[in-house]
């Protein structure tokens, strides 16, 4: 049970924006930034996006995030096929004083 | 470039220590943090905690009396020990930079990992 909450999954087709939630709680979310992170299969996570919406460099600008309370929210506008891969959010907690993560989306491009 | 690699037995028997340890090149250690993460097989991602290169720690509660995490400075790696390993210990073991490390003027902390290593699975089995 991840202390944060996600959908298990996400599709879309070619071009589209799909978006992918994250929910949590006055704790992580509500009190501190998200980060959202990237892993394509059998590789390591890879930052995406940090502090709420800023991009790392080498990052489309296809990806964005964005915050309002104890939720967050990663976008992909004109969705690519190697965009399929599975999309973690993540903030501190407060009341664990530790990093914590969603479940994860696994995002299929149809 | 900062990059990271991991390095340690791929196999654990129960009731025993798991070690790791994480190289950085293409920087110093000695300044930012360092942390570990875990991903079990098909499962999401664990924070297990981090260090700073002055040496203070900081772990997840639900593993706290059986982490360690250590840094050699001189050898810009830090290691990380799991104690009393159990079936549900098998994962990937990923270490990976603390970046960001701040509050802002709102008050709103902000840190990520950033980058991490190609990760180790680690098997605990008799």
């Amino acid at each position: 049970q991840s202390v944060l909450t996600q959908p298990p999954s996400a599709s879309g087709t070619p071009g589209q924006r799909v978006t992918i939630s994250c929910s949590g709680s006055s704790s992580n979310i509500g009190s501190n930034t998200v980060n959202w992170y990237q892993q394509l299969p059998g590789t390591a996570p890879k930052l995406l996006i940090y502090s709420n919406n800023q991009r790392p460099s080498g990052v489309p600008d296809r990806f964005s995030g964005s915050k309002s309370g104890t939720s967050a929210s990663l976008a992909i506008s004109g969705l690519q096929s190697e965009d399929e891969a599975d999309y973690y959010c993540a903030a501190w907690d407060d009341s664990l004083n530790g990093g914590v993560f969603g479940g994860g989306t696994k995002l299929t491009v149809l | 470039q900062v990059q990271l690699q991991e390095s340690g037995p791929g196999l654990v028997k129960p009731s025993e220590t798991l070690s790791l340890t994480c190289t950085v090149s293409g920087g110093s250690i000695s300044s930012y943090y360092w942390s570990w993460i875990r991903q079990p097989p098909g499962k999401g991602l664990e924070w297990i905690g981090y260090i700073y290169y002055s040496g203070s720690t900081n772990y997840n509660p639900s593993l706290k009396s059986r982490v360690t995490i250590s840094v050699d400075t001189s050898k810009n790696q830090f290691s990380l020990k799991l104690s009393s390993v159990t079936a549900a210990d098998t994962a990937v073991y990923y270490c990976a930079r603390g970046y960001g490390d701040y509050y802002d003027s709102s008050g709103y902390y902000h840190n990520w990992f950033d980058p991490w290593g190609q990760g180790t699975l680690v098997t605990v089995s008799s």
